[in-house]
């Protein structure tokens, strides 16, 4: 069974630190995503991460996959308030023709001034 | 297209009523899903549609549950005899098949409270 942990669950920051968020899954994944969650929102797609040592970056973000290591990475880049959101990543698994996504518990960022 | 819509947004309902929620997928997308969020925790699988066939379900899908997607359009999920422990978001998302780098599209969710 896939399993997917994220670390740290809560991260508060300053404004123009950079930080890092760690994504582990346990088996062989297809691919990786990361997502943001804004409170009482849903899910919208951040990156989606192929195959091993892609990296990709948008604005303050960069996410990076290591397949045989089985681990992710969100970078933050000078971090800013706007950027205060839950990050979840989810790893895909497509045992035979069935695919879903398998998500951590996610990470409660918080920017602060 | 203006995304994968659900209905509706928010119910409050009675333990014990049954309630029903509404999907409505991204058009050329052939696979639907079912997830479940509850506070502090990220979504969990429940069902999964490809066109109108259930290919799996996961063990959290009690038997109070049920899901249908009749001719491979919209979806609804039934709840019958629903109980506090039903209360979360309920995520629709859709995708579609085929090689490339297909994302998954979720939807805004319903917000299930069980008084």
């Amino acid at each position: 069974e896939l399993k997917v942990e994220q670390n740290p669950l809560f991260l508060s920051m300053q404004e123009g630190k950079n930080y890092t968020i760690y994504c582990n899954y346990s088996t062989t994944s297809d691919r990786l995503y990361w997502y943001r969650q804004d409170p009482g929102k849903s899910l919208e797609s951040l990156f989606v991460l192929l195959s091993n040592g892609a990296v990709k970056q948008e604005g303050r973000l960069m996410a990076s996959l290591d397949t045989k290591a089985r681990l992710s990475t969100l970078h933050i880049t000078a971090a800013v308030h706007d950027l205060s959101a839950t990050y979840f990543c989810a790893a895909e698994n497509s045992g035979g023709s069935n695919y879903k996504l398998t998500f951590g518990k996610g990470t409660l960022l918080t920017v602060n001034p | 297209d203006t995304g994968v819509s659900q209905d509706p947004r928010h119910k409050i309902t009675k333990r014990g009523q049954n309630v029903t929620f509404r999907c409505d997928p991204i058009s050329e997308h052939n696979r639907l899903y079912w997830y479940r969020q509850t506070l502090g925790q990220g979504p969990e699988f429940l069902t999964y549609f490809q066109n109108e066939a259930q290919l799996e379900k996961s063990r959290l899908l009690s038997d109070r549950f049920s899901a249908e997607r009749p001719k491979g359009s919209f979806s609804t999920l039934e709840i019958q005899r629903t109980e506090q422990g039903d209360s979360a978001m309920y995520l629709c998302a859709s995708s579609r098949s085929g090689t490339g780098i297909y994302g998954y599209t979720f939807g805004s969710g319903t917000r299930l409270t069980v008084v």
